[in-house]
C-alpha cells in the first residue's frame, strides 16, 4: 500500500486560512469515508483532529474542518494561530483492512 | 482521561528480538481495538499492526508480516508487540494507539517508545 500524497509544507499568516490536500486511490480515500487527520508537535505524540472525513472529536477547535472529493481529502484550518504550527498527517482505512498515512505536511505560521 | 503508556524499547542488534508493552487505563480495554504505529527518526507515520478487542483477529503491514506479532491480555489491560528478526529499518518510535469504536480511527495515542536497531 503506497503512502498518501501530501504537500511537504504549507504556510500562512495569523488569521488566514490554509488547506492541506491528501491524495490517495480508490482503494483507500476514494473507497470509504474513513479519512482522519492528525496534528503532531515536535517531540509529541500525534493528536486526532478530524475523523470520518469531516468530524471533530470533542475539544478540537471548530477552526479545523475536513472534506473529501473523489480520491482527495482536505484539511482546512481557518483563523490560523501560532499554536497551529505543527506537522499534519492524513490517514485512510483501506479495502485490505489496513491503514495508510500521508507523508506529512509541515505547517508554518508566518 | 484515556492513558496509554508504552515500555520495553531499547537498543539492539540486527536480527534480535524485542517485546513492547502498552499499559492502558481509563477506558474499557476489552471492548477496544488497538494498534501500533511507528515513526522512523525524522520521517512520517507508518501503521504497523492492529488487533480486535477479543484478540481473535490481527492485522499487519506487509513490512512486518511474519516478523512481528501483536497480542493483548484483557485481564491486565495490556497490549503487546513481539518483534523478531529486527532490521535497521525497524528503528523508530513505536506508538500504542486506541482505535475509536465504530470508526477505524486512532483516537488516543501513547507517548511513544524508541526502538533502535543498530550494530
Amino acid at each position: 500500500q503506497s503512502a498518501l500524497t501530501q504537500p511537504a509544507s504549507v504556510s500562512g499568516s495569523p488569521g488566514q486560512s490554509i488547506t492541506i490536500s491528501c491524495t490517495g486511490t480508490s482503494s483507500d480515500i476514494g473507497g470509504n469515508n474513513y479519512v482522519s487527520w492528525y496534528q503532531q508537535h515536535p517531540g509529541k505524540a500525534p493528536k486526532l483532529m478530524i475523523y470520518d472525513v469531516n468530524n471533530r472529536p470533542s475539544g478540537v477547535s471548530n477552526r479545523f474542518s475536513g472534506s473529501k472529493s473523489g480520491n482527495t481529502a482536505s484539511l482546512t484550518i481557518s483563523g490560523l494561530q501560532a499554536e497551529d504550527e505543527a506537522d499534519y498527517y492524513c490517514s485512510s482505512y483501506t479495502n485490505s483492512r489496513s491503514w495508510v498515512f500521508g507523508g506529512g505536511t509541515k505547517l508554518t505560521v508566518l | 482521561e484515556v492513558q496509554l503508556v508504552e515500555s520495553g524499547g531499547g537498543l539492539l542488534q540486527p536480527g534480535g528480538s524485542l517485546r513492547l508493552s502498552c499499559a492502558a487505563s481509563e477506558f474499557t480495554f476489552s471492548s477496544s481495538a488497538m494498534s501500533w504505529v511507528r515513526q522512523a527518526p525524522g520521517k512520517g507515520l507508518e501503521w504497523v499492526s492492529a488487533i480486535r478487542g477479543t484478540g481473535v483477529s490481527t492485522y499487519y503491514a506487509d513490512s512486518v508480516k511474519g516478523r512481528f506479532t501483536i497480542s493483548r491480555d484483557n485481564s491486565k489491560n495490556a497490549l503487546f508487540l513481539q518483534m523478531n528478526s529486527l532490521r535497521a529499518e525497524d528503528t523508530a518510535v513505536y506508538y500504542c494507539a486506541k482505535i475509536r469504536g465504530g470508526s477505524p480511527t486512532f483516537d488516543y495515542w501513547g507517548q511513544g517508545i524508541l526502538v533502535t536497531v543498530s550494530s
